[in-house]
């Protein structure tokens, strides 16, 4: 499988806390991304890196792509509890549009 | 419209049916793509659309079908279903012609099949 795999598999932190999960991938990447799932709900993506980047940042997000380690990290600063959701790496496959989806990081903010 | 849409919101199915879920995008998208979500496995790319007329097969294409008449319309068809299609179903879009190519989700498809 082409799948990348997040770590940890399910977060639980209080109110104000930081968030860290980690994403690592299988095979030379174009860009990586990160999506946010609501339960119940579709995905919504929240930030792309490219593979020449080594961090981005997007108002309490940041990402970081090491692409020797063919690994990547979110870290959602001071968390709420509307950051409650599953979250998802996702990396080009084979150069193209399409997607490879890890398994996810479910994360709990508890107020 | 706004985004994407899916139809049904749910559906439970008998084996052995014949069932088309339905996806249209107002975005005019090019590249469209039907994904399924098992607990523990993550999405899974099933079928894409590069752009109307053409589709390919993604990581679990078995069982599944598609067609790309238009641009703005992506069913996906069981033929005859069995349980293990049982699943939530995202069709997503994107336009390769943008700087950065993310994708659009629906709400998804609950499909259930005794």
């Amino acid at each position: 499988s082409q799948q990348g795999e997040e770590d940890p598999q399910a977060l639980s932190i209080q109110e104000g806390e930081n968030a860290t999960m980690n994403c690592s991938y299988k095979t030379s990447i174009n860009n990586l991304q990160w999506y946010r799932q609501n339960s119940g709900r579709g995905l919504v993506h929240l930030i792309l890196i490219r593979s020449n980047e080594r961090e981005k940042h997007s108002g309490r997000l940041r990402v970081t792509l090491d692409t020797s380690k063919k690994s990547s990290s979110l870290l959602i600063t001071a968390s709420r509890a509307a950051d409650t959701a599953s979250y998802f790496c996702a990396t080009d496959w084979g150069g193209s549009e399409k997607l490879v989806f890890g398994k996810g990081t479910k994360l709990t903010v508890n107020p | 419209i706004a985004g994407i849409t899916q139809a049904p919101t749910s559906q439970i199915l008998a084996a052995g049916r014949r069932m088309t879920l339905r996806c249209t995008q107002d975005m005019r998208h090019n590249a469209m793509y039907w994904y399924r979500q098992d607990l523990g496995l993550g999405l899974r790319l099933i079928h894409y659309s590069n752009t109307a007329g053409t589709t390919g097969k993604g990581e679990v294409p078995d069982g599944y079908s598609v067609s790309r008449a238009n641009t703005d319309d992506f069913p996906l068809t069981l033929a005859s279903a069995v349980p293990s299609q049982t699943s939530v179903y995202f069709c997503a879009s994107t336009e390769p012609e943008m700087t950065v190519t993310f994708q659009f989700f629906g709400p998804g498809t609950r499909l259930t099949v005794l």
